[in-house]
């Protein structure tokens, strides 16, 4: 699988202001997915990005909300804007291989106060 | 009805046991399923991926799937307490490599010495 990494590793941030992800992966690939993770929750997608094309955003997600750049095959970055306290969550860049795996970056957890 | 439900537990072992989890979809085309081990403060981490109906091992690892039932399970043998974490069940929707990766709400696992 490849490795995935994520910059920055945790961030403290206020209200009102906004904070841009960025995922990194080794190889090119294909398809990545940008998912959050609230506390003592499971994983919720919130969008997938695909080089070329425009991000697909799941229900209750909102591009103006989180906007996603997929530049090229190696990188994509997420962005929280104008953050409010719920936002405070886990947020996790993932890949998947061609036999339909998803392999996770480390995470990047984000404080809002 | 939740598109991938598991028991939230916790489930507590003791060191040697057999630790069964179990979990179960709704979408009865998905085609790939998935087992990940995610430890407190650390991202999701892929343990087990099972495609057809039966049982695939790996290691101390046993991932059951019936598609019938629309059932996934794993079992892992010979517990031990660094087996202690959250286990997540993923069903990949809609059956193709272009799905959804949806994930349950987690088992928690607790082996004790």
């Amino acid at each position: 699988s490849a490795v995935i990494s994520q910059k920055p590793s945790r961030d403290i941030c206020q209200r009102g202001t906004s904070l841009t992800i960025q995922c990194q992966v080794d190889s090119q690939v294909t398809m990545m997915f940008w998912y959050r993770q609230q506390p003592g929750q499971s994983l919720t997608l919130i969008a997938t990005a695909n080089q070329g094309s425009e991000a697909t955003y799941e229900s209750g997600f909102v591009i103006d909300k989180f906007p996603i750049s997929r530049p090229n095959l190696t990188f994509s970055t997420l962005t929280v804007s104008n953050m409010s306290p719920e936002d405070s969550s886990i947020y996790l860049c993932s890949d998947r291989t061609g036999a339909n795996e998803q392999f996770f970056g480390p995470g990047t957890r984000l404080t809002v106060l | 009805q939740k598109e991938v439900e598991q028991n939230s537990g916790p489930l507590s072992v003791p060191e040697g046991a057999i630790a069964s989890l179990n979990c179960t979809y709704s979408d009865r085309g998905s085609q790939s399923f998935f087992w990940y081990r995610q430890y407190s403060g650390k991202s999701p981490e892929l343990i087990m991926s099972i495609y057809s109906n039966g049982d695939k091992e790996d290691g101390r690892f046993t991932a059951q799937l019936n598609k019938a039932s629309q059932y996934v399970s794993l079992l892992i043998r010979d517990s031990q307490p660094s087996d202690s974490a959250t286990y997540l069940c993923a069903v990949l929707r809609g059956g193709t490599s272009y799905g959804k990766l949806t994930f349950g709400q987690g088992t928690i696992l607790t082996v004790h010495p």
